[in-house]
């Protein structure tokens, strides 16, 4: 199967610093890529979408001053935690997707990023 | 109301039991369904997609009742490695959109045990 790679695979600092996490389709481009988060003992939740060349959409409730979404490329995208506070503290995921022709499409997770922000 | 919800468990089960997670869905927008397993800190993995007519992998099955927005998946024979959580997931598409969303059930925990 494809493969996506997240980076830093964990991840511990200081509340008020911003945190990069990094998304890398490895062996296919996507044009939509999708950040999610996900809580202890619950399910992920989709934050945004993004798309590579245009603003990230955002889900009902994230607020998109704090969670920064660039995809500048094909098979890249990141998500940067500004001004972290420790209910940041979060698994954070990325998935990528391959189109398929009539849209829908396969959605590939990446490893995930343990933030904890102390 | 959750859009996705499963029993949560756990379920624990000797090996070899035959076990079944159900999982109902709100979105009658819904047009694609999944099971995905998680293992413990770790990322979901597709384990299959589920369709009307029913679909078997091997030791899984699973099966779509759209009239009544309900998912199964079915495990036969467990194994000690299918201890993990399954996900059940629903796809729609937003307006406009040529992609589609995931929503995800909180996830079914299974513990296969010898």
């Amino acid at each position: 199967g494809a493969v996506v790679s997240q980076h830093p695979s964990r991840v511990i600092c200081k509340s008020g610093t911003s945190v990069k996490i990094e998304c890398r389709s490895l062996d296919f481009q996507a044009t939509t890529m999708f950040w999610y988060r996900q809580f202890p003992k619950k399910s992920l939740m989709l934050m945004a979408t993004s798309n590579e060349g245009s603003k990230a959409t955002y889900e009902q409730g994230v607020e998109k001053d704090k969670f920064l979404i660039n995809h500048a490329s094909l098979t890249l995208s990141t998500l940067t935690v500004t001004s972290a506070h420790p209910e940041d503290s979060s698994f954070y995921i990325c998935s990528a997707r391959i189109t398929s022709s009539g849209g829908g499409g396969t959605q590939y997770f990446g490893p995930g990023t343990r933030l904890t922000v102390l | 109301r959750k859009e996705v919800e499963q029993d949560p468990g756990p379920f624990n089960v000797p090996e070899g039991a035959t076990v079944a997670f159900n999982c109902t869905y709100s979105n009658s927008a819904s047009q694609s369904f999944f099971w995905y397993r998680q293992d413990c800190r770790k990322e979901p993995k597709l384990l299959m997609s589920v369709y009307s007519s029913g679909n078997e992998d091997g030791r899984f099955t699973a099966q779509l009742n759209r009239a009544s927005q309900y998912i199964s998946l079915l495990i036969r024979d467990s194994k000690l490695s299918d201890s993990a959580t399954y996900l059940c997931v629903a796809r729609h598409y937003a307006g406009g959109t040529s992609y589609g969303k995931l929503t995800f059930g909180q996830g079914t925990i299974l513990t296969v045990h010898p």
